[in-house]
């Protein structure tokens, strides 16, 4: 079984701070994909990474993919209150592209 | 456009009763369909996943069945519902994964 962990499990910032969230796991995945998800709805995709060393940016975001393809990392600069939510990392398995293993999640809350 | 469709979106149901949940998608053909339980806060879990009508994959052992008899329905259902089946239930489907999966939005089952 593939299981990604996700680091912190909880992050309370103020406004116009820099975080940072892991997720890592012992298996190697084909892509690996960030997804955003607000209270009562399902989570949206943020970005799709597949390259071991990528790097993505999405405006104040950047998403990196490990070397081994083993963990990522999600950055954020100037957090604002709109980027409060659930941040979940999900990962393909070689063959499985078609089933995603879900990270164990965090939950940012950003203050004014 | 494509979208999908999940209700309800909130159910309180007694033990030992009987569960159907349903999930339509709209504006694709043949996509890959799942079930995820999502525990308060937290990652999902894949319950089932669908690659085509009739072909149903269970991911762990549990009080629940899917099927799909229909090319864009979902189902998931129980004969009778427990406790621990309580949670927040999320249909996904995905054409091209690079594209990330598509969640409705979603049902908060409680058994009580």
């Amino acid at each position: 079984t593939q299981l990604l962990e996700q680091s912190p499990q909880f992050l309370s910032i103020q406004e116009g701070e820099n975080l940072t969230v892991y997720c890592n796991s012992s298996s190697v995945f084909s892509s690996l994909q960030w997804y955003r998800q607000e209270p009562g709805e399902g989570p949206v995709l943020l970005v799709t990474v597949v390259t071991g060393g990528e790097v993505k940016k999405l405006k104040r975001l950047t998403f990196q993919f490990g070397d081994a393809r083993k963990d990522s990392s999600l950055h954020i600069t100037a957090a604002q209150p709109g980027d409060t939510g659930l941040y979940l990392c999900a990962g393909a398995g070689a063959g499985t592209a078609s089933k995603l293993t879900f990270g164990t999640g965090t939950r940012l809350q950003v203050t004014l | 456009s494509q979208t999908i469709h999940q209700w309800p979106a909130t159910l309180v149901q007694p033990v030992g009763s009987p569960l159907s949940l349903e999930c339509t998608v709209e504006g694709t053909s043949n996509p890959n369909l799942y079930w995820y339980r999502q525990a308060a806060g937290r990652g999902l879990q894949l319950l089932f996943y669908s690659v085509g009508i009739g072909q149903i994959s269970s991911e762990v052992p549990q009080n629940l069945s899917a099927s799909r008899p229909q090319d864009r329905q979902f189902i998931l259902s129980s004969k009778k519902l427990l406790l621990s089946d309580s949670g927040f239930y999320l249909c996904a489907y995905t054409r091209d994964f690079f594209y990330g999966y598509t969640f409705g939005s979603g049902t908060r089952l409680t058994v009580v």
